[in-house]
């Protein structure tokens, strides 16, 4: 089974609108951390938004917020006011238990594409 | 430079032949992680170093692959004997920690091979 599912391949939205990238994730683990990464074009993946698995309110990063579900296992990102910067691929994460786990485990991706 | 470089950005090898990628983390961070992104998917994690001491290579695809940090700051990952297979973007990433929140990526080696 898919650790991190992103269902949606491709997104568009109209720029200054808000807009929702869903990510479900699949962990026994009581201890876990969600994160949201960007990658434009040029490649570089750029940390968005942590969200951890104790964490009783939803992470909120500017624009930013992750919408943290924990009962529903999903942890899907709203960015709000879109902006014509935002064009990238969005990459939902998650590390797996606490202790000395560092590994991150990625889903497939989405293409947010903002149009003017 | 203030961001984790890698180079080089690009590299054509032949089927068969060996190559070395090469990152710079941000100075002062302990932690260095290895992934592999194949076209159309997510990063993939390849091996962890803290310092110089490699902690963790479970993800490392077969033992053509090989990664050093030898002074526990540049780090080089060499395939050996490439193949179709391996062509990827190659994303090396550095942090304060292991469990430091965020880990902050280099723009990558896309590697192909022909």
């Amino acid at each position: 089974a898919q650790k991190i599912t992103q269902t949606q391949p491709g997104m568009f939205v109209q720029e200054k609108e808000a807009v929702t990238l869903d990510c479900t994730y699949d962990t026994s683990d009581q201890s876990y951390g969600l994160f949201w990464y960007k990658q434009p074009s040029s490649g570089e993946m750029i940390f968005l938004i942590y969200q951890g698995s104790y964490d009783e309110q939803n992470a909120t990063e500017g624009r930013y917020s992750l919408n943290f579900q924990k009962a529903r296992k999903s942890a899907n990102l709203v960015i709000s006011a879109s902006q014509l910067g935002d064009s990238a691929m969005y990459f939902c994460a998650m590390r797996e238990g606490g202790g000395s786990n560092y590994k991150l485990t990625f889903g497939k991706g989405t293409l947010l594409t903002v149009n003017p | 430079g203030a961001g984790v470089s890698q180079s080089p950005r690009y590299k054509v090898a032949k089927r068969g032949q060996d190559v070395a990628l090469r990152c710079d983390p941000i100075s002062g961070h302990v932690s260095l992680f290895w992934y592999q992104q194949a076209l159309g998917q997510g990063p993939e994690f390849l091996t962890y170093f803290q310092n110089e001491a490699q902690l963790d290579k479970s993800g490392l695809p077969s033992d053509r692959f090989f990664a050093e940090r030898p002074e526990g700051s540049v780090s080089t990952l060499k395939i050996q004997r490439t193949q179709q297979e391996d062509s990827a973007v190659y994303l090396c990433a550095s942090s304060w920690a292991a469990l430091y929140n965020e880990q902050f990526f280099g723009p990558g080696t896309r590697l192909t091979v022909l």
